[in-house]
């Protein structure tokens, strides 16, 4: 079983909607979370980073960490065409390693 | 512009013939990584540096040397490439926690 858990997709949703992407993980120890959006042939960009438990707005983007019940997700709202991507989860453990476990990405398409 | 970047984007070698992937970022962080990509399981940590001649080894160090002479650069060395070793090779900088920066990327294809 892997440790960090994401449906890879394809998620396809017409334009203007609400986007709700997600990822499970077992190890408990992980306390930072990130959401990374990964375009074709390009690095993972960093969209949002939260430490524990809780939720964090940053514009259309929401994401939400559910420590107790190993779940974190990410909401986008009025999506856009421009949002279709790859989004990968990430996480990790306060080590000075800082090795990020990955999920292995959702693709979303926004269908204009 | 704050970034990192890395050369080449896209390399095609063969068996056995040394190569370097450098990567140089200019906002002063002092942690770099690198990290490849495979399809199906995902990114995976190969070496990372917490500062100037402080390095260590990730989750798949095999095959692989990096150095870190300077606070900017942290170049990846595959001193004889194998084709398992074809993937798509990213470099990382942080400042703080665990909130690491990306490279565009480096697909290296060993025949």
């Amino acid at each position: 079983q892997k440790e960090v858990e994401q449906d890879p997709g394809p998620l396809s949703v017409p334009e203007g909607a609400i986007v709700s992407l997600n990822c499970t993980y077992s190890n408990s120890a992980f306390q930072y979370f990130m959401w990374y959006r990964q375009y074709s042939r390009k690095g993972p960009e960093l969209l949002m980073y939260t430490y524990s438990s809780g939720n964090k707005e940053d514009g259309r983007f929401t994401a939400q960490v559910d420590k107790s019940s190993k779940y974190i997700s990410l909401f986008i709202r009025d999506s856009q065409p421009s949002d279709s991507a790859t989004y990968l989860c990430a996480m990790s453990y306060d080590t000075g390693r800082r090795a990020l476990t990955f999920g292995s990405g959702t693709r979303l398409q926004v269908q204009p | 512009e704050a970034q990192v970047t890395q050369n080449p984007r896209y390399l095609i070698t063969v068996t056995g013939k040394k190569l370097t992937v450098t990567c140089s970022q200019n906002m002063n962080h002092e942690y770099m990584s690198w990290y490849r990509q495979d399809p199906g399981l995902g990114l995976r940590q190969i070496y990372y540096s917490m500062n100037v001649e402080v390095t260590d080894k990730g989750d798949v160090p095999e095959g692989y040397k990096v150095s870190r002479k300077e606070k900017r650069n942290f170049p990846l060395i595959l001193e004889s490439p194998s084709p398992n070793q074809t993937s798509l090779y990213f470099c990382a900088s942080s400042l703080r926690d665990n909130e690491q920066f990306f490279g565009p990327g480096t697909r290296l294809t060993v025949l």
